[in-house]
């Protein structure tokens, strides 16, 4: 049973361009969460998601930052028009259910913006 | 203050000794966990406590919950040189529709030869 999956692990843009940060959570979980960890410190709640809903966006920049949990395949974080501010490593959980039981990390990615 | 603020930022000890992290927290919680983060990776879960329990143990991890003084402590035994890494507790709010964590700014234990 593979763990949550992230890809790019390592995403290099210029200021202007678009982020694509991709998630798969764990086999047979529905509930997918996205941090954000900025250098030498902890993480941060951006947005949590099940399938096809955003249930919680209270972390989320309300400009420029999308997420997104289709029927089929992974979780898109989508950062547009970036900025030297959104370098950082973001990080995807999942959960089987929301019963606040543990969350399962990815290995995240780790976005420069030069 | 932050919720999840950890105490000490950082600690260095030698092999064979205790380590004892400790983690204070704002809100009202449903539980309390704590996750080691190895240098550039990513966060692996050590141990969840729920708001009724005072203590729990895994291998050589003991945590402990006082939710009068909303304070956790994460004691790591016989320390090894792999224990080294950053340490984070995290909540999870009691009131509110998400189990979002709530992440301290972490402890970073360095244990040495």
């Amino acid at each position: 049973n593979a763990g949550v999956m992230q890809n790019p692990r390592h995403l290099v843009r210029r200021r202007g361009q678009e982020a694509r940060l991709r998630c798969s959570p764990m086999k047979g979980h529905s509930h997918v969460y996205w941090y954000r960890q900025l250098p030498e410190e902890g993480l941060k709640f951006m947005v949590y998601l099940q399938k096809e809903n955003i249930i919680d966006e209270s972390g989320m920049p309300k400009e420029r930052f999308s997420a997104e949990f289709p029927k089929e395949g992974p979780s898109i974080l989508r950062i547009q028009q970036v900025v030297r501010g959104d370098s950082a490593a973001y990080f995807c959980a999942s959960s089987p259910d929301q019963g606040g039981k543990t969350q399962y990390f990815g290995p995240g990615t780790r976005l420069l913006v030069l | 203050s932050q919720q999840g603020e950890e105490d000490p930022q950082a600690l260095s000890i030698q092999e064979g000794e205790n380590a004892t992290m400790n983690c204070s927290y704002k809100t009202s919680i449903n539980n309390l966990q704590w996750y080691r983060q190895n240098s550039g990776r990513g966060l692996v879960h050590l141990i969840l406590i729920r708001s009724n329990e005072r203590e729990k143990h895994s291998g050589r991890l003991r945590v402990t919950l006082d939710t009068s003084k909303k304070s956790s402590s994460l004691l790591i035994t016989a320390s090894r040189a792999a224990d080294t890494a950053s340490y984070f507790c995290a909540t999870v709010n009691r009131t509110g529709t998400a189990s979002k964590l709530t992440f301290g700014t972490g402890t970073r234990l360095q244990v040495t030869l």
